[in-house]
């Protein structure tokens, strides 16, 4: 199977930081992870993406696994906006292969 | 800046009927892609184009068409709709390759009846 392994949903309390992992066992060396975030009734929009380094940027931080077959999604402090369905995504050439999602609730 | 429009918004069609929906960018993105999101899944490729002028075909591409004359526009088209296409239909654009980020459209919901 091309595509990506991921819980269906997990809950976090507001200002902790969140966990999400992904599984991607048949992930080869030149495919890259990508995660996107989709909020009800919008279409999904970019979060990160790595290949073999772990990445930081201002939304989030992916820490990917040394053999490559699975990732974390680290958002460091939860907030209300970051409810949302999160997807772990395999890139194999400019073709993305969607999982289903996890669905994050944050609670206040 | 608009990003990536698709048109119509909703609509609800006839099976049978031949239906065209449409998706324009100004971002110069050379690649173009569809997708369709069921209820409850994640999104599936239907068709690609890494430039004008060529097209791919994806995960499920049957019993739609593409075509890519310029750059800034992308309409995927169902020759005869059928109740399995009922979806959510999303378009996006990148500058191609496997690391760039893909800028996804509002949807179009789809309903065939």
């Amino acid at each position: 199977d091309a595509k990506t392994t991921q819980p269906n949903s997990m809950e976090s309390n507001e200002e902790e930081p969140v966990h999400l992992p992904c599984n991607h066992s048949t992930i080869s060396g030149t495919d890259y992870i990508h995660w996107y975030r989709q909020l009800p009734s919008q279409g999904p929009e970019y979060v990160i993406h790595g290949l073999t380094s772990n990445v930081n940027n201002r939304m989030a931080s992916l820490a990917i696994a040394e053999d490559r077959k699975s990732s974390t999604l680290i958002l460091h402090r939860a907030t209300l906006r970051d409810a949302a369905v999160y997807y772990c995504i395999k890139t194999t050439g400019n073709q993305f292969y969607f999982g289903t999602g996890t669905s994050l609730t944050v609670i206040p | 800046i608009a990003g990536i429009t698709q048109a119509p918004t909703s609509q609800i069609l006839a099976a049978g009927r031949r239906m065209t929906l449409r998706c324009t960018q100004d971002m110069r993105h050379n690649a173009m892609y569809w997708y369709r999101q069921d209820l409850g899944l994640g999104l599936r490729l239907i068709h690609y184009s890494n430039t004008a002028g060529t097209t791919g075909k994806g995960e499920v591409p049957d019993g739609y068409s593409v075509s890519r004359a310029n750059t800034d526009d992308f309409p995927l088209t169902l020759a005869s709709a059928v109740p399995s296409q009922t979806s959510v239909y999303f378009c996006a654009s990148s500058d191609g390759g496997p690391y760039n980020e893909q800028f996804f459209g509002p949807g179009t919901r789809l309903t065939v009846l």
